[in-house]
């Protein structure tokens, strides 16, 4: 059964900095999403990595993936305020059914 | 999001009642989805469809059955609402083509 694992659950942080979150899964797969959803709203698209070494940036945010490790990170870089949201790595339980197993999210705050 | 809807966005519901979400979709995609958003468990699978009348169940079925006569729409019927299925229901599409998943806006319902 695949189990998708992110830390840390909650973090805080003072605008300027930078800090990884990452997204630990069990079994292997070589696809891998990052969603962030802002509270009280549905869930939006950031990233989509498809194979081992994979790497996406947009904006403050970049995205990697290491499928022999099973791990990728979401790195942000001089976070700002707008950056509050909880983010969400999900992994493509099967391939071919699109099925996906989405982690517990981690709950970012930037503070000014 | 354009091209899901999810419909009702709120509903209380009593124990013991059916109750019926609806999922509509213009993008013409194959695969449909129900999710449900707990705090602490992140988005767990409830069943997936995969083409009409194509359904199977996901991590959380028990207490749920699905629909999908139309390409368009998939439903979620809660066969006897407890107090447990109070939640966010997020449906989401996907298209092989495109990776990734889009999600429609939720359906927050509570059962008292």
């Amino acid at each position: 059964e695949l189990k998708v694992e992110q830390n840390p659950l909650f973090l805080s942080m003072q605008e300027g900095k930078n800090y990884t979150i990452y997204c630990n899964y069990s079994t292997t797969s070589d696809r891998l999403y990052w969603y962030r959803q802002d509270p009280g709203k549905s869930l939006e698209s950031l990233f989509v990595l498809l194979s081992n070494g994979a790497v996406k940036q947009e904006g403050r945010l970049m995205a990697s993936l290491d499928t022999k490790a099973r791990l990728s990170t979401l790195h942000i870089t001089a976070a700002v305020h707008d950056l509050s949201a909880t983010y969400f790595c999900a992994v493509d339980a099967t391939s071919g059914t699109y099925k996906y197993i989405f982690g517990t999210g981690t709950r970012l705050k930037v503070l000014a | 999001d354009a091209g899901i809807t999810q419909s009702p966005r709120h509903k209380v519901t009593e124990t013991g009642t059916p109750v019926t979400l609806r999922c509509h979709q213009t993008e013409n995609h194959r695969y449909m989805y129900w999710y449900r958003q707990d705090p602490g468990h992140g988005l767990r699978l409830i069943h997936y469809s995969y083409g009409v009348k194509d359904t199977d169940k996901g991590e959380v079925s028990d207490g749920y059955s699905v629909s999908r006569s139309k390409t368009e729409d998939f439903l979620l019927t809660l066969e006897s609402a407890t107090s447990s299925q109070t939640s966010v229901y997020f449906c989401a599409i996907s298209d092989w083509a495109r990776e990734g998943y889009t999600f429609g806006s939720g359906t927050r319902l509570t059962v008292v």
